[in-house]
């Protein structure tokens, strides 16, 4: 079956101006996850969505940094007022439900801040 | 709180030569640990799991044992192949859900 899809693949974008990325997770996953890969870096976390609950927002690195999910489908990362520090792979990740462990990866939308 | 590190790289390698790629942690509670692979031009994936102490996780010829006493989820592989060049990511998983990634280790796999 399809996995998870992202979109834009690749982002440049100037100093200043917001971007809005794309998830969509696959089918039927209730959990989803925002993930930013420096270069050079780890994986750091963002924000997870889980079902109907209150998301955990507690890796925004900003006020700059939103994230909205419909239901159990699509999310959009947005970033304000966007920053060379910004630039990175932006990752998301879905999972079927909780008591499954394994997170389904997205091929990541690269983010170039001039 | 909860982390992972993992040996920094890069790792450069002969065709056929053993690998281990160290991972240790911190963490309340029980976590689960995983090994995450991204091959070059790809998405991150799954490579092998393990969900409590002295758990064995294997895929593809690699291995990792989940070690409490010394809070360790070493990767290792026999005979490492071309095909395995990729970046090698060390997670855990709390309870709570979260989980938390290491820097990533590159191997090189020479002919």
């Amino acid at each position: 079956g399809a996995g998870v899809s992202q979109s834009p693949s690749n982002k440049v974008t100037e100093k200043g101006k917001d971007v809005e990325l794309r998830c969509d997770p696959i089918s039927g996953h209730t959990a989803l996850y925002w993930y930013r890969q420096r270069l050079g870096q780890g994986l750091e976390f963002l924000i997870y969505f889980q079902g109907n609950s209150a998301p955990d927002k507690s890796g925004l690195p900003s006020d700059r940094f939103s994230a909205e999910r419909t239901g159990e489908s699509v999310s959009t990362l947005t970033i304000q007022r966007t920053q060379q520090e910004d630039s990175a792979v932006y990752l998301c990740a879905s999972r079927e439900n909780r008591g499954q462990e394994t997170q389904y990866f997205g091929p990541g939308t690269r983010l170039l801040v001039l | 709180g909860n982390s992972v590190t993992q040996m920094e790289g890069p790792v450069t390698l002969s065709e056929e030569a053993f690998l281990t790629i160290n991972c240790t942690y911190t963490a309340t509670g029980y976590p689960s640990l995983f090994w995450y692979v991204q091959y070059p031009g790809e998405g991150l994936q799954l490579l092998l799991k393990a969900t409590k102490a002295d758990d064995k996780g294997s895929n593809k010829g690699f291995e990792a044992t989940y070690r409490k006493e010394t809070t360790s989820f070493h990767l290792e592989k026999g005979s490492v192949q071309v095909s395995d060049s990729a970046v090698y990511f060390c997670a855990l998983r709390p309870q709570n859900n979260d989980m938390r990634f290491g820097a990533g280790t590159r191997l090189t796999v020479k002919p």
